[in-house]
């Protein structure tokens, strides 16, 4: 099972938005809804971010939405803050595994 | 509150074995699948292992199947991974992490996972 593509890094200025796809195959991304994302601040546990695609866990800004096209899934941040540098890893259910997104630093400006 | 402390990590040479731990707090451990995943340093996260509440369903990693074994002990409300025949590229921070009540298809809880080094 191959890695699901995300891209290495994006940007953005504080308030800004910015979008981080996580491209996958029929198998996994297109097959099913599960798909979730997670946050990775350095020397730290992940933490859950997303789940079912677009559903956000208790606790989780609302600034934080998922969505889902064919096989590529998308985390979209609004109105960025300092404390979303971090790095961001989409996950898929695969018939009983899971395969993880390559990473996503995502950096403040 | 829940709580995963993984221990067990450490330095082995390639063909050698470690049993981790994870000890769970906080929730109805009997009643949870649970899962092992790794990190190698500078790397992305990879699932490794899970393990059904009875214990009478498991999945690996294609990579790790027939060398690493997921089981769990509900009296002791503890989840393991013994893995044999380690080689180099086992290298990682392995977490021991717990399904979520939401979908059950993602990790909700994660412990603050354990250093396993392979290296001869």
């Amino acid at each position: 099972q191959s890695a699901l593509t995300q891209p290495r890094s994006v940007s953005g200025s504080p308030g800004q938005s910015v979008t981080i796809s996580c491209t996958g195959t029929s198998s996994d991304v297109g097959g099913y809804n599960f798909v979730s994302w997670y946050q990775q601040h350095p020397g730290k546990a992940p933490k859950l971010m997303m789940y079912d695609v677009s559903k956000r866990p208790s606790g989780v800004p609302d600034r934080f939405s998922g969505s889902k096209s064919g096989n590529t899934a998308s985390l979209t941040i609004s109105w960025l803050q300092a404390e979303d540098d971090a790095d961001y890893f989409c996950c898929s259910y695969v018939a009983t595994k899971y395969v993880f997104g390559s990473g996503t630093k995502v950096t403040v400006l | 509150e829940v709580q995963l402390v993984e221990s067990g990590g450490g330095l082995v040479q390639p063909g050698g074995s470690l049993r981790l731990s994870c000890a769970a707090s906080g929730f109805t451990f009997s009643s949870c699948w649970m899962s092992w995943l790794r990190q190698a340093p500078g790397k992305g996260l990879e699932w490794v292992a899970n393990i059904k509440p009875d214990g009478s369903d498991t999945h690996y990693l294609d990579s790790v199947e027939g060398r690493f074994t997921i089981s769990n002990d509900n009296a002791k409300n503890s989840v393991y991974l013994q893995m044999s025949s380690l080689r180099v590229d086992d290298t990682a921070v392995y977490y021991c992490a717990k399904y979520s009540a939401y979908s059950g298809f993602d990790f909700e809880y994660w412990g603050q996972g354990t250093l396993v080094t392979v290296s001869s």
